[in-house]
Order: C-alpha cells, then structure tokens, then sequence
C-alpha cells in the first residue's frame, strides 16, 4: 500500500516570506499526488494535483509543487505567503488504477503579520 | 459546483448509542468515502464505496458499518459509540478508477461522544 509522511507538523512563517511544506511518499507502483488545504471548520479542497507531464505544477491561490520520482517528493511552495494562507494542508497519494487515497498528517502553516 | 453534504456540523451523543452519520453527493459520482480526523493522525480511511450496495473496508473499519442504499447517499454508522470514536468525520466523493480527479469533501461533521 502506499504511504505518506509530511515532515512537519507545523510551519510558523511572516506574511510575504516564502515557505514549503515537505511531502514524502511510498509506493511500488505510479500514483497521482495531491495537496489540499483546509481552513477553519471547513472540509478539504483540492489545492493541486500531478497525474504525469511536466513535474512542476501549479494550483490556485499561488501555490506551486515539483514532483520528484528519484526522491518520491512532492514539496508544496509558495513565493509570498499571506494571512489569510494560515490553515492546514495535506499531501495525499493514490495509486493508478485505485480509487482509494492516503493521506499524509497534515502540516499547519501559520502566517504572522 | 459538486457538493457534498454532510447532514450535521456538530453533534452529542451518549456512550453506547447508535449513532448515524450522513452524506449526499449531487454528481453522480461513484465512489464514496468516510474518513476521521484527528490531530497528528490525518485523515484515515474507515470504509469505501464503489457503488450502491458495495462497500470496502478501509484501514480502521472496527467500529463502524457503513450502508449505501443509493448512489448520491453514503451513511456510516456507529454500532455502539464509545468515547474513542470522538472526532472529525469527513466524507468524500470522486469518479472511479481510471479518472485522475481528486476527491470532493463535504464540510465535515464534528461528533462528541461523551
């Protein structure tokens, strides 16, 4: 089965620095990889995702990731954070040819003015 | 826009209850998910559906069921709530396999079991 493991729980920055949130993962077969963020009282919603192509994928709100098969990472960036970024985001990973995903622990970002 | 619906934001129940917990997609989609949340743990999976009156066991599926009696609607169920069992419920849906989508999530549900 596959597996995720984000390497920090939390992540304190100031607004308009720049931050990564780190992702590992395992798998013996090719997945799709995916980051959602989820805000206060809120569900998850899809930030990005990387099915195959050019490794560098954006998503909305200014984030960006690079897949990287030979380090099977799959890092989360954003130039510039703001406050209103301060929320909790989670690298999940599902398999080709299977519908169920995993989930990393989740990394809270924090973002001081 | 999909839309997941979870039926209630918060809820109380007493140890040793039956407690029902419940989601409606309205995208026709086939698969369904129940998920808790827990700080430091993430999201786990309890159970999965593939379609109506299928279901799969997840990676923690001791005590709950789950029934799927329609496609747009994917309850689960706690047998006999203990206080264990006090959590974020997250529920979600996607197209199946083969489809590189993601998963839609409804708002959650915030169950105490005191």
């Amino acid at each position: 089965a596959q597996s995720v493991t984000q390497l920090d729980s939390q992540v304190p920055v100031f607004e308009e620095a720049p931050v990564e949130l780190r992702c590992n993962y395992s798998s013996s077969v090719s997945v799709y990889l995916f980051w959602y963020v989820q805000y206060p009282n809120q569900g998850l919603q899809l930030l990005l995702k990387y099915l195959s192509g050019s490794t560098l994928v954006k998503g909305i709100n200014g984030f960006e990731a690079e897949f990287n098969k030979s380090q099977t990472s799959f890092h989360l960036r954003k130039p510039s954070v703001h406050i209103s970024d301060t929320a909790e985001y989670f690298c999940a990973v599902r398999r080709y040819n299977n519908n169920d995903m995993r989930f990393g622990a989740g990394t809270r970002l924090t973002v001081k003015p | 826009d999909v839309k997941v619906t979870q039926s209630s934001r918060y809820l109380v129940k007493r140890t040793g209850e039956k407690v029902f917990l419940e989601c409606v997609q309205d995208m026709d989609h086939e698969n369904m998910f129940w998920y808790r949340q827990d700080p430091g743990l993430g999201l786990r999976l309890i159970y999965f559906s593939y379609d109506v009156k299928m279901k799969e066991k997840g990676d923690i599926p001791e005590g709950y069921s789950v029934s799927r009696e329609k496609k747009e609607r994917f309850s689960l169920i706690l047998e006999s709530a203990s206080t264990n069992q006090t959590s974020m419920y997250l529920c979600a849906s996607s197209f199946p396999t083969g489809a590189s989508y993601g998963y839609t999530f409804g708002s959650g549900t915030r169950l105490t079991v005191v």
